[in-house]
């Protein structure tokens, strides 16, 4: 079955970064592209880019400014997506998701959430 | 980037109910419309894409339809289950951005 299975809750400070990843099994890593999508709490879930996993091809929310970073080590079958320059309103719940079909740009499969936490 | 606005924001119904929720577009997205469904503290779960296409494993008793700028989810006949916060997503263009959810109450 596929699973996403991402790393543990972090505590940053203003002005820091931090990395997330996400493990993936149960289908052929390189065939589906997986996204990034980020929910504050009582909020709308809101994009923030995605990998073409094959190819390692990025593209990114202008809405960050040039602060999210998104790779993958395929022999890891892992997708890595990091944040830079975090501030308090960037306190939310980052999914890592799976796209249901090439360029459909819907999201069929869900990590479980990684809470990120700013705060001074 | 295109706005998508849900309606209403909240709805009471109860088991058996047949609810509607509408979302709307800031500009014409063809068919290029998803639906999820959230229960508290779980991650969304895929009900539709491509406006009315039912995802595997999803029951029948969802059903999407429209198209250009105005869509509608339909639960023919709610379940304890159903309960929840559901959301819109384009898939037109990136930005992809999401509406602002519609919350199912138990009357």
């Amino acid at each position: 079955q596929v699973q996403l299975v991402q790393s543990g809750a972090e505590v940053k400070k203003p002005g820091a970064s931090v990395k997330v990843s996400c493990k993936a099994s149960g289908y052929t890593f390189t065939m589906y592209a997986l996204h990034w999508v980020r929910q504050a709490p009582g909020q709308r879930p809101e994009w923030m880019g995605w990998i073409n996993v094959d190819n390692g091809n990025t593209e990114y929310s202008q809405n960050f400014q040039g602060r999210v970073t998104i790779t993958r080590d395929t022999s890891a079958r892992t997708a890595y997506m990091e944040l830079s320059s975090l501030r308090s309103e960037d306190t939310a719940l980052y999914y890592c998701v799976r796209e249901g079909a090439t360029f459909w740009y819907y999201f069929d499969y869900w990590g479980q959430g990684t809470l990120v936490t700013v705060s001074s | 980037d295109i706005q998508m606005t849900q309606s209403p924001s909240s709805v009471s119904a109860s088991v058996g109910d047949r609810v509607t929720i509408t979302c709307q577009a800031s500009q014409g997205i063809r068919n290029w419309l998803a639906w999820y469904r959230q229960k508290p503290g779980k991650a969304p779960e895929l009900l539709i894409y491509a406006a009315s296409s039912l995802q595997s494993g999803v029951p029948s008793r969802f059903s999407g339809s429209g198209s250009g700028t105005d869509f509608i989810l339909t639960v023919s006949s709610l379940q304890p289950e159903d309960f929840a916060t559901y959301y819109c997503q384009q898939t037109n263009s990136f930005p992809l951005t999401f509406g602002g959810g519609t919350r199912v109450e138990i009357k």
